[in-house]
């Protein structure tokens, strides 16, 4: 039973790009959860998803940033006109609902150059 | 708005060394507190997970506990062993209007010298 899956590890643009990162959560969880760690900071919640459903979004910051899930498929997080300061390590986890524990995956490394 | 801090930000001990990370959190009307492992560029592992209704928890050489009155936790690792060097996080659960909220400490990072 594989865990949460998040591609690509590593990833690196340059600044004004567009980076995509990707999470399939846990076979039979459908809740989705991404976090953000700058450096040097804890993991700061972002974005709450079901299958098709924004549910929180209350820690996504407000301008270049976007998170999907859609019917099929992984979640997406989506951002646009990258900067240095969104070089992080993104997290992904799920859960099988909202109460429920959340399940960690290896994260995605942005780096921003 | 809750507030996890944890203390100390690093530490380094001898292997056999017993040692005690701690966490403490600004609200005490948390759910859960759950503290995790996270590697050099890896993802997080859990280790322990202790509910409000619980005071501690037990996995192996690691024991947490939990003092929801005080706003604090602690995790107790015996007979520490160089593969127990690693990032240690506490994240305080609590309940939102749909789904459980973590507030994570910046961690512990813990190196065990042979």
């Amino acid at each position: 039973n594989a865990g949460v899956m998040q591609n690509p590890r590593h990833l690196v643009r340059r600044r004004g790009q567009e980076a995509r990162l990707r999470c399939s959560p846990m076979k039979g969880h459908s809740h989705v959860y991404w976090y953000r760690q700058l450096p040097e900071e804890g993991l700061k919640f972002m974005v709450y998803l079901q299958k098709e459903n924004i549910i929180d979004e209350s820690g996504m910051p407000k301008e270049r940033f976007s998170a999907e899930f859609p019917k099929e498929g992984p979640s997406i997080l989506r951002i646009q006109q990258v900067v240095r300061g969104d070089s992080a390590a993104y997290f992904c986890a799920s859960s099988t609902d909202g109460y429920n524990e959340q399940f960690f995956g290896p994260g995605t490394r942005l780096t921003v150059l | 708005k809750q507030e996890v801090t944890q203390i100390p930000a690093a530490l380094s001990v001898p292997e056999g060394e017993n040692l005690v990370l701690n966490c403490s959190f600004t609200d005490s009307a948390i759910y859960n507190l759950q503290w995790f492992r996270q590697d050099p560029g890896k993802g997080l592992t859990s280790l322990l997970l202790i509910q409000s209704s619980q005071r501690e928890q037990t996995s192996g050489r690691l024991n947490a506990s939990l003092d929801k009155s005080s706003g604090r936790s602690t995790l107790y690792i015996a007979a520490s062993q160089p593969g127990d060097s690693a990032t240690y996080l506490c994240a305080a659960i609590s309940r939102g209007g749909s789904n459980y909220k973590l507030t994570f400490g910046k961690g512990t990072l813990l190196t065990v010298n042979p």
